[in-house]
């Protein structure tokens, strides 16, 4: 299985709305990644959790809460969002270890929407 | 500056053609990446490398660590390959860590 999966596709949520974003891999990987992608803009990296910890947090607002509950899972808790956090939310994975390069696969994405 | 800088940032192009798409970097880097999206989603990894040519069908990847600069190449080029094609690095001593290009916008015209 060489998939990352995400849940659900689109979300709608209202701004006082507490949601989460699922993200699934069964690859063996050690290491994901939440990124938000404005349109036409390339990703920018959230986080990033190693071995189910998280290792990098890129300054996210706290109304943005990461989980790695397992490390074929990931979660991205939503409260009190904003309009402009509105963006397509994808997740990440790649291999931890030794290497010095990893690959990172990608998931689909979740298309939010802040009302 | 960008520290990848990508050109061009459109192209159109007619079905059958060969198409370069060009990325160069300022950073050192532990392994460069060309990634592809289609509208409304997910983004696939296309080639990752760190040295010489890779060839996947009839896309290829070139890069020249000396000069800091990468193509990619799509040869006999189709519509389905329109889509955003966006370079990024690891860099050196923070791998997990992409810095992205700004994107390729790839339109192929049947």
């Amino acid at each position: 299985d060489t998939e990352v999966t995400q849940t659900p596709k689109h979300l709608v949520m209202g701004m006082t709305n507490k949601k989460s974003l699922k993200c699934e891999q069964h690859m063996g990987h050690r290491a994901m990644y939440w990124y938000k992608q404005k349109a036409k803009k390339p990703p920018e990296l959230m986080f990033v959790y190693s071995y189910e910890k998280l290792s990098i947090n890129e300054s996210v607002p706290s109304r943005f809460s990461p989980e790695c509950p397992n490390s074929s899972l990931l979660n991205l808790h939503l409260h009190a969002l904003q309009p402009e956090d509105s963006a397509l939310y994808l997740c990440a994975s790649s291999q931890e270890g030794l290497a010095v390069y990893n690959e990172q696969f990608f998931g689909p994405g979740t298309r939010l929407t802040v009302l | 500056k960008n520290e990848v800088e990508q050109s061009p940032q459109n192209l159109t192009a007619q079905e059958g053609e060969f198409i370069t798409i060009n990325c160069s970097y300022s950073v050192g880097i532990s392994a460069l990446h060309w990634l592809q999206q289609h509208p409304g989603g997910g983004i696939v990894s296309l080639f990752m490398l760190s040295s010489g040519k890779k060839k996947h069908g009839r896309l290829i990847a070139t890069i020249n660590i000396q000069e800091k600069h990468s193509s990619l190449h799509i040869t006999a080029s189709h519509p389905r390959d329109s889509a955003v094609y966006i370079c990024a690095v690891s860099r050196s001593g923070s791998a997990r860590q992409l810095t992205f290009g700004s994107g390729t916008q790839l339109t192929v015209l049947p």
